[in-house]
């Protein structure tokens, strides 16, 4: 079973610019997350998809950020425009309707922004 | 979410248990005791969790004591791939709902010495 993919593995772009990451789940897996680690910082929460609905969006840190799930399968993260804070690993995890609630993380996204 | 506090770093020679500790004195009756590692440059992985029995895998085992207000992950032979920052999370498991973000604290990053 193919686990949680995330393109692209790095990205480099100059502030102002504008970034799309893209998340595809486990398959089967209604809930989706986005995390991201900035420099020096912890893991931090963004937002939760249960299918194409957000669940969850109390960690997107401002209207620069735009998460999208159409169709309840793979995610796309977009920043425009980039800032320089915006740097970092961003992750995504995804799990089942399921009591414990495992979530699988993937590989992450480097983001760099210039 | 609970709050937990764990030693920023521990040494374990390969070949040997690595007892990682965690407190959690504020724990619910209802909160798991979830542990994740991040190898470098890798995505979160989900190790183990439990309610208040102690739990096996096949990568850990996860004791907790009976008051449920610390415990203990170990990895009975520990190798150099289990060099890693070790993450205890307490959470109430409960799916489509806003508790279900994982919070990441600073974690233990643990050595494993050759």
């Amino acid at each position: 079973e193919a686990g949680v993919t995330q393109f692209p593995s790095h990205s480099v772009i100059e502030k102002g610019q504008t970034v799309t990451l893209r998340c595809d789940p486990i398959s089967g897996h209604d809930n989706l997350y986005w995390y991201r680690r900035v420099m020096g910082k912890e893991i931090k929460f963004l937002l939760h998809f249960v299918k194409e609905s957000k669940q969850d969006e109390s960690g997107m840190p401002n209207n620069r950020f735009l998460a999208e799930r159409t169709g309840g399968t793979y995610s796309t993260l977009k920043v425009q425009p980039a800032e320089l804070e915006d740097s970092g690993v961003y992750f995504c995890a995804s799990s089942q309707d399921r009591s414990d609630n495992e979530q699988f993380f993937g590989p992450g996204t480097r983001l760099t922004v210039l | 979410d609970a709050k937990t506090t764990q030693p920023p770093s521990m040494d374990c020679a390969e070949g040997r248990a690595a007892n990682l500790p965690c407190n959690h004195s504020t724990i619910s009756g209802n909160e798991y005791v979830y542990w994740y590692r991040q190898i470098h440059s890798q995505g979160p992985q989900y190790i183990i969790h439990g309610l208040k029995n102690n739990e096996t895998n096949e990568m850990a085992s996860l004791i907790i004591t009976e008051d449920r207000k610390s415990s203990t992950l170990i990895l009975p032979h520990a190798t150099l791939r289990d060099t890693a920052v070790y993450y205890c999370i307490v959470r109430v498991a409960r799916v489509r709902t806003s508790y279900d973000k994982v919070i990441f604290g600073p974690g233990t990053s643990l050595s494993v010495i050759p």
